[in-house]
């Protein structure tokens, strides 16, 4: 089993519509949770990370963990066509980061 | 917001030659920076981790001799992708944090190597 697991998509979804990401993890030593966007060819941009269970909000992004459960998500709402991207989650315990294969979506004008 | 600088952002060379990437974090101190390889369409591929000061901690599997990472300074961080061959074609993308408390990673903006 992988420690983090995350639905590689691809997702697409019309403009103005609410998104959702997930992922899944194993391990309850994670601590810190974060979400990362990359366009093609790019590096990752970190969009958010959170520390403890429950929501937080960014603009138009809002990340939420449910540790009891092992369970992350993103949230964007009114999406952009500028939104479309790879959307990776990562967590980390120690020294050690972990990331999700990445969610592919894409928002159609 | 900490900066990572990656330069090349795209090489193209011959089969045999030796490639080197520069991997810098222009206003912060990094004690650690991290070595990943994204093939298409796929998650990062941790290499190594590159610690200042000391040998890099390879993943199993990636060959050591092929891929030399050094990391002589608090802000420079070097792979080089020793006698290229085409299947060392890949996007290779270096992070840097900034302590050890730093509790997220920022990435440079990623190298395409083309071998041909």
């Amino acid at each position: 089993q992988k420690e983090v697991e995350q639905d590689p998509g691809p997702l697409s979804v019309p403009e103005g519509a609410i998104v959702s990401l997930n992922c899944t993890y194993s391990n309850s030593a994670f601590q810190y949770f974060m979400w990362y966007r990359q366009y093609s060819r790019k590096g990752p941009e970190l969009l958010m990370y959170t520390y403890s269970s429950g929501n937080k909000e960014d603009g138009r992004f809002t990340a939420q963990v449910d540790k009891s459960s092992k369970y992350i998500s993103l949230f964007i709402r009114d999406s952009q066509p500028s939104d479309s991207a790879t959307y990776l989650c990562a967590m980390r315990t120690g020294n050690q980061f972990y990331f999700g294969t990445g969610t592919s979506l894409t928002v159609i004008p | 917001g900490a900066v990572v600088s990656q330069h090349p952002s795209w090489v193209i060379c011959k089969s045999g030659t030796s490639v080197k990437i520069e991997c810098r974090s222009l206003d912060f101190q990094a004690t650690t920076m991290f070595w990943y390889r994204q093939f298409p369409k796929q998650s990062l591929m941790l290499m190594a981790t590159s610690n200042e000061g000391s040998k890099a901690t390879y993943e199993q599997g990636v060959e050591k001799d092929k891929f030399l990472i050094n990391h002589a300074s608090l802000t420079l961080s070097t792979l080089t992708v020793t006698s290229a061959h085409p299947e060392d074609s890949s996007f290779y993308i270096c992070s840097a944090r900034e302590n050890l408390g730093a509790n997220v990673l920022t990435f440079g903006a990623g190298s395409r190597l083309t071998v041909l």
